[in-house]
């Protein structure tokens, strides 16, 4: 059963780069399968950011194309979000999650809380 | 403003039975794309209720149901628990977008 976990800072400067990793158990990144990022605002709805397939190719939301970047780690089955110039906008619950039959997204992470303040 | 419309909010009391719309358009719902569920339990995170528009996984009780007609999908809950409380979304995929959307969200109350 795959299992996934979100991981990094808890807490980013405005203008910094948020990095974050999801680090997958019970299956390999490399299996036929996209794997994504979503965020959700506190008190908010959920937001694609964007995903990515073992080979390298890449997919990313319009609105945050140009800050973000997604990669993969085949050594050590995970893949990694880096959104830089972060702004309080910024803030919210990180999820990574199975983007699966390139349809649905499941299972999910936990998700982690990052804050942009100063 | 999200891509996929969905009320705020809904209630019913214990043993109703509550529809949640999701209204897209012809860029997402519309097109030959399907609708899935995720529901969000206060503090968790989602997890998918129902995928390819109607289809349940495994663990999902039957008292979940969901169609898809048109530029428009709907979940249905049957015979409300309290458990149910909870946060609900919609998704698909956007073809002008060229990603996924989410619905904006609906919370469920159990009066």
């Amino acid at each position: 059963q795959v299992q996934l976990q979100e991981s990094g800072p808890g807490l980013v400067k405005p203008s910094g780069t948020l990095s974050l990793t999801c680090t997958i158990s019970g299956g390999s990144i490399s299996s036929s399968n996209w794997w994504s990022w979503v965020r959700q605002p506190p008190g908010k709805g959920l937001e694609w950011i964007g995903e990515i397939y073992h080979r390298g190719s890449t997919n990313y939301n319009p609105s945050l194309k140009s800050r973000a970047t997604i990669s993969v780690d085949k050594s050590q089955n995970q893949f990694s979000l880096k959104l830089s110039s972060v702004t309080a906008a910024d803030t919210a619950v990180y999820y990574c999650a199975r983007y699966y039959s390139t349809a649905w997204f499941d299972p999910w992470g936990q998700g982690t809380l990052v804050t942009v303040s100063s | 403003q999200s891509v996929l419309t969905q009320p705020p909010s809904v209630s019913g009391a214990p043993g109703q039975r509550v529809t949640i719309s999701c209204t897209g358009s012809s860029s997402n719902i519309g097109s030959r794309y399907d609708v899935h569920w995720y529901q969000q339990l206060p503090g968790t995170a989602p997890k998918l209720l129902i995928y390819g528009n109607s289809n349940r996984p495994s663990g999902v009780p039957d008292r979940f149901s969901g169609s898809k007609s048109g530029t428009s999908a709907s979940l249905a809950i049957t015979g409300l628990q309290a458990e149910d409380e909870a946060d609900y979304y919609c998704q698909s995929y956007d073809s002008s977008l060229t990603g996924s959307v989410f619905g904006g969200g609906t919370k469920l109350t159990v009066l």
